[in-house]
């Protein structure tokens, strides 16, 4: 049973386009949401989070929603650079504590100059 | 440089042999994570310590052994108990269970 899910495994997108990484849940526990970004032969590195008692979040060009009813977090990257091409999970858990933590499958992200 | 080293990055395993897969932090962390992360699949937590001494037992634990004598080291052992092993594994550290996780490059096991 797969509670966190990122249906489309890749994307395409041109540079200085939006990027928008889209991520659904299914446990109505999970309450804090974030997001990591791994190049080739690299671990993952964190990028941002979300708590459920916001519903957007900031960080420079990357920006992170929350849709609780939908059971829906997306990541906009704007403007896109050819640096953000990566794999991009999300991840999801009841509150603090990375060991509640379920991970997507990853959305591999192309930046097309 | 502060960061997580892995090694080997790619390891064999032969029919009833038990691998060990070392990981090593010096960014001072207390917690240590093993994942593991198998094609179309989310990480998967394997074991987890949140402190020296002390390691849990993840979501897949079957077939696996830790131990945590050092700070800033979280060996994985796969045993030949764990029937499919193949995998990539990944290790992580954090100053805390609630602080954001560092990851280490990780480590190909294919069993031969």
């Amino acid at each position: 049973d797969q509670q966190v899910k990122q249906n489309s495994p890749s994307l395409s997108v041109q540079e200085g386009r939006i990027s928008i990484l889209n991520c659904d849940y299914t446990n109505s526990m999970f309450d804090y949401f974030l997001w990591y970004k791994k190049y080739p032969a690299e671990g993952p590195t964190f990028l941002i989070s979300i708590s459920s008692i916001k519903d957007k979040n900031e960080d420079g060009r990357f920006t992170v929603f929350l849709n609780k009813s939908a059971k829906h977090l997306s990541l906009h990257i704007v403007p896109s650079q050819p640096g953000d091409s990566a794999v991009y999970f999300c991840a999801a858990g009841p509150g603090f504590g990375n060991e509640k933590l379920t991970f997507g499958t990853g959305t591999r992200l192309t930046i097309i100059p | 440089d502060g960061g997580i080293t892995q090694s080997p990055k790619y390891l064999f395993r032969k029919e009833g042999q038990n691998v060990t897969l070392s990981c090593e932090q010096n960014l001072n962390h207390d917690a240590m994570y093993w994942y593991r992360q198998d094609p179309g699949q989310g990480l998967r937590l394997i074991y987890y310590s949140q402190i020296v001494n002390d390691f849990q037992k993840g979501d897949i634990a079957e077939g696996y052994s830790v131990s945590r004598e050092k700070k800033e080291s979280f060996p994985l052992t796969v045993t030949s108990a764990q029937k499919n092993p193949t995998a990539f594994y990944l290790c992580a550290s954090s100053w805390s269970a609630n602080e954001k996780l560092f990851f280490g490059s990780g480590t190909q096991l294919s069993v031969l």
